[in-house]
């Protein structure tokens, strides 16, 4: 079993639809990041969350640390936001590693 | 914000070549560099964690004398595919730590597709 998994794996809407990924992750961790991975394979970083709740224009992150979960919600989908969006936690709190999630392809439909 | 450029982004080579990626941190000095490799529809594993002016500490499995890995000067951090072989075809990116403890981020590059051929 993966130490940090998200689902679903992969994820079509219609614009304009909410959506929600989730993320479970069974060790300690001091943070949690959501990142965004663009086709063309680049990377940007959304999300740091240790705890509560964060919003950034239309993408929320909340994440529960009792029950190590955490979720991405996308609010009025567009197109645009077509990407892998990627889990991933720094465990421990000295550490500076990340341990990545699977991934959740977000494909968004016109 | 945090900017770490990454060059080429797209390199083919011979087989047996080497092939030399960079990292350079813009706006910032980057103590520490993470190199990722990734797979088609797989996601990051780390590499190496390199810290400026030490040597790398690899992750079980990768070799170390073909991955070469230098973090001489706190803006550059290199990779190095030695003796590049078809099977090394992939997604490489590097990745800087910026901030401190507790709060952690991580600044990536956009990544270099190698394709040995």
């Amino acid at each position: 079993k993966n130490e940090v998994e998200q689902s679903p794996q992969n994820l079509t809407a219609q614009e304009g639809e909410f959506i929600t990924i989730n993320c479970s992750y069974s060790v300690g961790i001091s943070a949690l990041h959501w990142l965004q991975q663009h086709p063309g394979g680049g990377i940007v970083s959304l999300f740091m969350l240790s705890s509560g709740k964060k919003k950034h224009g239309r993408l929320i992150a909340t994440i529960n640390i009792q029950e190590k979960h955490s979720s991405l919600h996308i609010t009025a989908s567009h197109p645009r936001d077509s990407a892998v969006y990627i889990c991933a936690v720094r465990r421990g709190t000295s550490g500076s590693r990340l341990t990545f999630g699977e991934g959740t392809q977000l494909t968004v439909n016109p | 914000g945090a900017v770490v450029s990454q060059h080429p982004s797209r390199v083919i080579c011979k087989s047996g070549t080497s092939v030399k990626i960079e990292c350079r941190s813009l706006d910032f000095q980057a103590t520490t560099m993470f190199w990722y490799r990734q797979f088609p529809k797989q996601s990051l594993m780390l590499m190496a964690t390199s810290n400026e002016g030490s040597k790398a500490t690899y992750e079980q499995g990768v070799e170390k004398d073909k991955f070469l890995i230098n973090h001489a000067s706190l803006t550059l951090s290199t990779l190095t595919v030695t003796s590049a072989h078809p099977e090394d075809s992939s997604f490489y990116i590097c990745s800087a730590l910026t901030g401190a403890i507790p709060d952690y981020g991580y600044t990536f590059g956009s990544g270099t597709r190698l394709t040995v051929v």
